[in-house]
């Protein structure tokens, strides 16, 4: 079946440092949409990227859609201990209406 | 204030003895769905609905029952739970199944 793959799982920084998580699909995505949960937390929408080639900003984290839609990646320029928490990938599923996350990446900055 | 709220919060429970998880959005949302959260394995979904009256299995369905008698309840059923059910549970609900997803604060469940 479908697979929404995520890497890396686990990422280690120093605060100041940028962070890149990956997620790659096995199949094209209509669309791919980005949550972050911190930690004790649920997960929150941060964005969805629709197009082919799209990238979205905001404030220091960056989204793009691969041209093939079957990637993306995030990518948080100069990190803060404010953006610990997981990072989640998820895309349209083979079905109708199911909803495929990726395992996260869990993001940890050390002061 | 809009919110997905999920009852209860914690719970502890022994192998088979039925239990259901509420789940209720106030955001008059057509799509709710049920996930589980295992440490490695990320956020898995259990049931989705579409809308009231239709449901359908996700990725992980065996041992669960859900409901959509009306729009804004989700319920999730363990009829006969069993220790590798234990789990974190989050219910969510949307406008539909490409929108941006809310999530209920999560219930931690413990089988025993």
């Amino acid at each position: 079946g479908q697979q929404v793959m995520q890497i890396p799982q686990y990422q280690h920084v120093q605060e100041g440092e940028d962070f890149t998580t990956y997620c790659n699909s096995s199949t094209t995505l209509s669309n791919i949409q980005w949550y972050k949960q911190r930690p004790g937390g649920h997960p929150v929408f941060l964005i969805q990227l629709v197009k082919s080639g799209e990238v979205k900003k905001q404030k220091r984290l960056t989204f793009q859609f691969g041209e093939a839609k079957k990637n993306s990646s995030l990518h948080i320029t100069a990190t803060q201990t404010t953006d610990v928490g997981t990072y989640f990938c998820a895309g349209p599923g083979g079905s109708q209406g199911n909803l495929i996350f990726g395992k996260g990446t869990k993001l940890s900055v050390k002061p | 204030e809009a919110q997905v709220t999920q009852n209860p919060r914690y719970l502890i429970t022994v192998t088979g003895k039925k239990l259901t998880v509420t789940c209720s959005q106030n955001m008059n949302h057509e799509y709710m769905s049920w996930y589980r959260q295992d440490p490695g394995l990320g956020l898995r979904q259990i049931y989705y609905s579409m809308n009231v009256e239709v449901t359908d299995k996700g990725d992980v369905p065996e041992g669960y029952k859900v409901s959509r008698k009306e729009k804004r309840n989700f319920p999730l059923i363990l009829e006969s739970p069993s220790p590798n059910q234990t789990s974190l549970y989050f219910c969510a609900s949307s406008l539909s199944q490409v929108d941006e997803q809310f999530f209920g604060p999560g219930t931690r469940l413990t089988v025993l």
